[in-house]
């Protein structure tokens, strides 16, 4: 079973834009929730992560969104850069079972 | 920064034959896992370890083996390797707590 579902799979926006990629689970026991990115012939690399203590996280031009009782999150990107184009990697981990696991990825491109 | 090294970074093999992947970190990380990434599946767990000498399932564990005979060391091992095994691989370490991860630079594997 898919235990972290993201959409969409792919997302195309403008240079300056703001882009929404979208992540949900099912394990309740999940209690820390990552942001990986990953760039083309690069492994996939920490970007910002959350805790459902909270229900939003900053860092610069990235703001998680956490929702515990719709068991959903999102990541904003604000004034989306060309740079900023690659795969993001949603995931989820029980801190107790030391179990991490990540959703399929969305493709994110930003055109200049 | 944390140092996850990966051998080797490509490999072929023949269908029948045996691959060991290998893993090394010098960050004193209690957990290390394997994930296996392919397109529109994007990462897998195969097998994780929270220790030297404890080894446990992920997800896709069949046709897979792991090892961990040292806190440095997590290998992938294929008895019987088969061309659906042909995909690239990344091994990840992470303190206690399955919080970041800290990935290798992957390995290739084709099966031939």
């Amino acid at each position: 079973q898919q235990q972290v579902r993201q959409s969409p799979q792919s997302l195309t926006v403008w240079e300056g834009e703001t882009a929404i990629l979208n992540c949900s689970y099912e394990d309740s026991t999940f209690d820390y929730f990552p942001w990986y990115w990953q760039f083309p012939r690069e492994s996939p690399a920490l970007l910002i992560a959350i805790r459902p203590v909270s229900n939003k996280k900053e860092d610069g031009r990235f703001t998680i969104f956490f929702n515990k009782r719709e068991k959903k999150l999102s990541l904003h990107i604000t004034d989306s850069q060309p740079g900023d184009s690659a795969t993001y990697f949603c995931a989820a981990s029980d801190t107790n079972a030391y179990k991490v696991i990540f959703g399929k990825g969305t493709h994110l491109h930003v055109l200049p | 920064e944390a140092a996850v090294t990966q051998s080797p970074r490509n490999k072929v093999a023949v269908t029948g034959g045996k691959v060991t992947l290998s893993c090394n970190q010098t960050n004193n990380h209690n957990n290390m896992y394997w994930y296996r990434q392919d397109t529109g599946h994007g990462l897998r767990l195969i097998h994780y370890s929270y220790g030297a000498g404890s080894t446990e399932k992920g997800d896709i564990p069949d046709g897979y083996k792991a090892s961990r005979p040292s806190q440095e060391n997590f290998s992938l091992i294929l008895e019987l390797a088969t061309p659906s095994q042909t995909s690239v691989y990344f091994c990840a370490s992470g303190a206690r707590g399955a919080e970041t991860l800290y990935f290798g630079s992957g390995t290739r594997l084709t099966v031939l």
